[in-house]
């Protein structure tokens, strides 16, 4: 089964600064991938997602992540964190055959200092 | 705006009642999806629906039962046979093309009473 891990629980960069998150998945073949951000007691938003082609992919908020196959992994960056950015951000796998379902990563808390 | 409802966005449970979690979709999609979230556990599956009037299984579906007799609503009900409901669910749709994402609602926050 396929499996998505994020290896840093929390993250804190300072307003300005570029942020990296990662993100590794575990599958034999190349799963869709997806980032979501969530901030308190909301719902998921989707800041990006890859399905083929250009390993880099563009998102809203000014996020982007790149693909790396030899790597497994789907890393998701922003050059300038704003104060607004803080948040809990998941990555996460949907593999064919899969019955179209998401398999998240527990996810990165962000906070981001003034 | 099509979106996901889910209500109420706060819930009570006493030991030994069941109670019933609403999510309506008005983005004509054709799958549904229920997750549980606990702090430091991302999110995990606990029913799925590709289509009308069928469900399937996902992860952690021990306690929890669901219906889908319309497109447009998902209801998921937490049983007293679900020994630690206290949690954060959310309600997802989709088209059932796998390049298609999955969208959300703004959840409902169960707690033991």
């Amino acid at each position: 089964a396929q499996s998505v891990t994020q290896p840093d629980i929390h993250i804190t960069v300072s307003e300005g600064a570029s942020l990296e998150l990662r993100c590794n998945y575990s599958y034999g073949a190349t799963p869709y991938l997806f980032w979501y951000v969530q901030s308190p007691g909301q719902g998921l938003q989707l800041l990006l997602k890859y399905f083929s082609g250009d390993t880099l992919v563009q998102g809203i908020k000014g996020f982007e992540a790149e693909f790396k196959r030899s790597q497994s992994s789907f890393n998701l960056r922003k050059p300038s964190v704003h104060w607004s950015d803080a948040a809990e951000y998941f990555c996460a796998v949907k593999v064919t055959g899969g019955g179209n379902k998401l398999t998240f990563g527990t996810g990165t808390q962000l906070k981001v200092e003034l | 705006d099509g979106g996901i409802t889910q209500s109420p966005k706060y819930l009570f449970r006493k030991e030994g009642q069941n109670v019933t979690l609403s999510c309506e979709q008005n983005l004509n999609h054709d799958a549904m999806y229920w997750y549980r979230q606990d702090p430091g556990q991302g999110l995990r599956l606990i029913y799925y629906s590709q289509i009308v009037n069928d469900f399937q299984k996902g992860d952690i579906a021990e306690g929890y039962s669901v219906s889908r007799e319309k497109k447009e609503s998902f209801p998921l009900t937490v049983t007293s046979a679900q020994k630690n409901p206290t949690a954060f669910y959310l309600c997802a749709s989709s088209p059932r093309d796998y390049n298609q994402p999955q969208h959300f609602g703004d959840g409902t926050r169960l707690s033991i009473l």
